[in-house]
């Protein structure tokens, strides 16, 4: 198994600032990922981590408003900028640690509250 | 990945089995139906996946039927902790490449009640 830490656990930011979340693994993962969860909603996959490259984003999801970092295998962050209201959300950190048939695990997340 | 359908939400007495159905009818043979759950301000916790066969573990049974177009999720035993929304999820197996990512549902919202 693995243990995802995620700072801050939460948070209240001013519009127009940016906020920066830390996702650390307690193991060597193989893929690492970013969720957003909205009030009262689903999660939603905002992109794909890579080590080393940029981030494979959804669709909806672009560079410039959620850059994301891996430097190794192990830490992760993902930034949220020019914020607004409407970013608002949980965000969640969500790691494989090796492939195979195998299951995902997932960080307690970032409460964002955007005023 | 194929698309699932579960209830909104259900409710089960505290100690007494809970079963949450999932229909999964357009599964792919080389998909898998995995089981998370996420507990109110907490990330998504891993319950049990299965391909065909039936599967138990320390937490829950995982009923797939013969066709593999549902299947439904048993805690034998449900308790106030296992309050919490229960998301259905089938896909292929994670592979070294990408699309290793999970695509959630509305899920059923369980309340256990004592």
């Amino acid at each position: 198994s693995a243990v995802i830490s995620q700072k801050p656990s939460r948070d209240i930011c001013q519009r127009g600032t940016s906020l920066t979340i830390q996702c650390q693994v307690d193991s060597q993962v193989t893929m690492m990922f970013w969720y957003r969860q909205q009030p009262g909603q689903s999660l939603t996959l905002i992109a794909t981590a890579n080590q080393g490259s940029e981030a494979t984003y959804e669709s909806g999801f672009v560079i410039d408003k959620f850059p994301i970092s891996r430097p190794n295998l192990t830490f992760s962050t993902l930034t949220v900028s020019n914020m607004s209201p409407e970013d608002s959300s949980i965000y969640l950190c969500s790691a494989i640690i090796r492939t195979g048939n195998t299951e995902a695990f997932f960080g307690q997340g970032t409460r964002l509250t955007v005023v | 990945d194929a698309k699932t359908t579960q209830p909104t939400s259900m409710d089960c007495a505290e100690g007494r089995a809970a079963n949450l159905p999932c229909n999964h009818s357009t599964i792919s043979g080389n998909e898998y139906v995995y089981w998370y759950r996420q507990i109110h301000s907490q990330g998504p916790q891993y319950i049990i996946h299965g391909l065909k066969n039936n599967e138990t573990n320390e937490m829950a049974s995982l009923i797939i039927t013969e066709d593999r177009k549902s299947s439904t999720l048993i805690l034998p035993h449900a308790t106030l902790r296992d309050t919490a929304v229960y998301y259905c999820i089938v896909r292929v197996a994670f592979a070294p490449d990408a699309g290793n990512m999970l695509t959630f549902g509305g899920g059923t919202r369980l309340m256990v009640k004592p």
